[in-house]
């Protein structure tokens, strides 16, 4: 069974400093998909970057990148120039194909002005 | 496009009442995917369908849930009786069949039964 777990249930951070969130995974199936979803106070589940396991190099979207180490079974985010707009519950989730979405359970993250 | 629907947004009711759940997925979406989101569980899998059809419902915690998908732009997640500990927020997701695509949730229902 798929298995995502995300150590850390809170953390904060300094506005305009860096953060990183970890997440681990578990599968057998060699051709995978890995999300980090941010979900603000609106409860809203929006995609913030995708990872495809095939592909080597680390997907980034503006502030956003990860660090994927595949032989580790890591996917990590790390967030630059944090602004109080990313105050959110992070969820880490995997997908493999066409299989639906497993989330770990999140991480809590406050953006300290 | 407007994204995914859910309705209602919140919805308060007692002990023993039936609930039921909307949503409009994504237009030319083929999966949709009912999920359950609560502090102790995080987000879970309830139920999936393919083209309409339900794949996988082995996370629908028993047999007072129930979900249907009569057609491609509407479906149900359907609660009798509703006890306290369903209490929760209720997403309804959909995406596109083509591999790697992520799922685009609704606003979510968030349920409190009484």
């Amino acid at each position: 069974a798929q298995t995502v777990t995300q150590s850390q249930p809170e953390m904060s951070v300094q506005e305009a400093e860096t953060v990183t969130l970890s997440c681990t995974y578990d599968t057998s199936e060699n051709n995978y998909y890995l999300f980090w979803y941010k979900q603000p106070p609106s409860r809203q589940m929006i995609l913030v970057i995708r990872q495809e396991a095939y592909k080597q190099q680390n997907a980034t979207e503006n502030r956003f990148s990860v660090n994927f180490q595949k032989a580790a079974k890591s996917f990590s985010l790390k967030i630059s120039d944090s602004q109080l707009g990313d105050t959110a519950m992070y969820f880490c989730a995997h997908s493999s194909g066409n299989t639906p979405l497993v989330f770990g359970k999140g991480t809590r993250l406050s953006v300290i002005a | 496009d407007a994204g995914v629907i859910q309705s209602p947004r919140h919805e308060v009711t007692e002990m023993g009442q039936e609930v039921t759940l909307r949503c409009k997925p994504i237009s030319g979406h083929n999966s949709l995917f009912w999920y359950r989101q609560t502090m102790m569980r995080g987000l879970e899998l309830l139920i999936y369908f393919n083209n309409n059809v339900p794949i996988d419902d082995s996370g629908m915690p028993e047999d007072r849930f129930s979900a249907k998908m009569p057609n491609a732009s509407f479906s149900t997640l359907k609660i009798q009786p509703s006890e306290p500990r369903d209490s929760a927020v209720y997403f309804c997701a959909s995406s596109s069949t083509r591999l790697g695509t992520e799922a685009f949730f609704g606003q979510g229902t968030r349920l409190t039964v009484v």
